[in-house]
């Protein structure tokens, strides 16, 4: 496997239901992002990791809950969602570095909320 | 606050030349990227722009300035496969990225 993964690719959930979106980055990179993309809107950050410890939330609901085990591993906990929290939903890392940071995405999870 | 400009959409003729516009707002800068984003896959890393200038990388090239809050990329001998949207996106002082709402590229035979 090379660059970023991400699982499920798809994935159609009830408002009652609990599932997780797990991301993989083999890249030897620290920092690991979430983002939210939904139609004609830009990018949302939800959440960063860097070098592990979360550094930005962005004033997401606490029905998203993320887990960053270790460096290469990142995931997106989901429980009690909303139908408006359909969206595709990117993963991402980058070498932190204090310069040019650039951000390689996975292929995201197409989220439908029922 | 911090926004980023850009079209909704553009259309040009296969083999021809098209120039996306994207303007910016941030709470310093460190840097202007544009991504490539075909329909239902990552974004995919195009170019990185810190100083003023043309950069070119092959068919494409981005441009920017710093003082006007401007950056264009320029994509030449257009293809078929460069149907997709592109994301400008510029780094503040806290290395955050401030994204676009992405330019829908249609290219027609």
């Amino acid at each position: 496997e090379t660059g970023v993964t991400q699982t499920p690719r798809h994935l159609v959930m009830g408002m009652t239901n609990k599932k997780s979106l797990k991301c993989e980055q083999h890249l030897g990179h620290n920092a690991m992002y979430w983002y939210k993309q939904s139609a004609k809107k830009p990018l949302e950050l939800m959440f960063v990791y860097n070098f592990k410890e979360q550094t930005e939330n962005n004033s997401v609901p606490s029905r998203f809950s993320p887990e960053c085990p270790n460096s290469s591993h990142l995931f997106l906990h989901l429980h009690t969602l909303q139908p408006e929290d359909s969206a595709l939903y990117l993963c991402a890392s980058s070498q932190a570095r204090g310069g040019q940071e650039t951000q390689y995405f996975g292929p995201g999870t197409r989220l439908l909320v029922l | 606050g911090q926004n980023i400009d850009q079209p909704t959409e553009m259309t040009a003729t296969e083999g021809a030349i098209v120039q996306i516009n994207c303007t910016y707002q941030t709470s310093g800068f460190n840097g202007l990227f544009w991504y490539q984003q075909h329909a239902g896959e990552a974004p995919t890393f195009l170019s990185y722009n810190v100083l003023d200038g043309l950069e070119e990388k092959g068919r494409f090239s981005s441009f920017l300035s710093r003082s006007k809050g401007y950056s264009y990329l320029l994509l030449k001998e257009l293809q078929m496969k460069d149907s997709a949207s592109y994301l400008c996106a510029a780094m503040d002082s806290n290395y955050q990225l401030i994204w676009g709402a992405g330019t829908k590229l249609i290219i027609k035979p």
